[in-house]
């Protein structure tokens, strides 16, 4: 079974300022983990995803994430906040079985003081 | 590419009626489409799995005899809520995943409000 723990379900940083959100995962086998990001009343847009190779990832929107086995964790970094980085981000681990199934984390909401 | 849309993006409806929303890939062939619940401010449920011309594995806990999911062809699934209560309300997102190539990915629709009176 999988799982993904988002820590933090309220993230609130000034436009300028270093945006960290944080994922941990467990998974039995090799995961594949996503970042998605979801404005008010619509559907998840893919940040970014690692599925093998280079652990640190780049997404769009200036975002990027590092892979880290030993800590399983998979946190969403981007130097500088905007304001239209508001939005829920949701971390989500795979195992690339059939269907490519989602386990989805609770969801955090960055928010971004003028 | 890997465009996935949803029809309607809103529905009210009455107490008692179904509602049937569509979802589509619309430039790929998706043998597998997922259907996700999201009440506010929540993370996304799992509701069910559709495979193209099998029928729906459903998560434990939701009606299956109540959320019918037909995945008639590699490009549609509807997810058809029947005899809607007010408590169904919620938002409701399918996705998809394509048939070949991009096999490690999900890609999204935009979601349906459905608001039941």
């Amino acid at each position: 079974a999988q799982s993904v723990t988002q820590l933090g379900s309220h993230v609130s940083v000034s436009e300028g300022a270093l945006v960290l959100l944080r994922c941990n995962y467990s998974s039995s086998v090799p995961p594949y983990l996503f970042w998605y990001v979801q404005y008010p009343n619509q559907g998840l847009q893919l940040l970014l995803k690692y599925t093998t190779g280079a652990t640190l990832v780049k997404g769009i929107n200036g975002f990027e994430a590092e892979f880290k086995k030993s800590e399983t964790s998979f946190h969403l970094t981007k130097p500088s906040a905007h304001m239209s980085d508001a939005a829920e981000y949701f971390c989500a681990v795979s195992d690339g079985g059939a269907g490519n199934m989602l386990t989805f984390g609770g969801g955090t909401r960055l928010m971004v003081k003028p | 590419g890997a465009v996935v849309s949803q029809h309607p993006s809103r529905v009210i409806c009455k107490s008692g009626t179904s509602v049937k929303i569509e979802c589509r890939s619309l430039d790929f062939q998706a043998t597998t489409m997922f259907w996700y619940r999201q009440f506010p401010k929540q993370s996304l449920m799992l509701m069910a799995t559709s495979n193209e011309g099998s029928k729906a594995t459903y998560e434990q806990g939701v009606e299956k005899d109540k959320f019918l999911i037909n995945h008639a062809s590699l490009t549609l699934s509807t997810l058809t809520v029947t005899s809607a209560h007010p408590e169904d309300s919620s938002f409701y997102i399918c996705s998809a995943s394509p048939r070949e190539g991009l096999n490690n990915e999900q890609f999204f629709g935009p979601g349906t409000r459905l608001t039941v009176l």
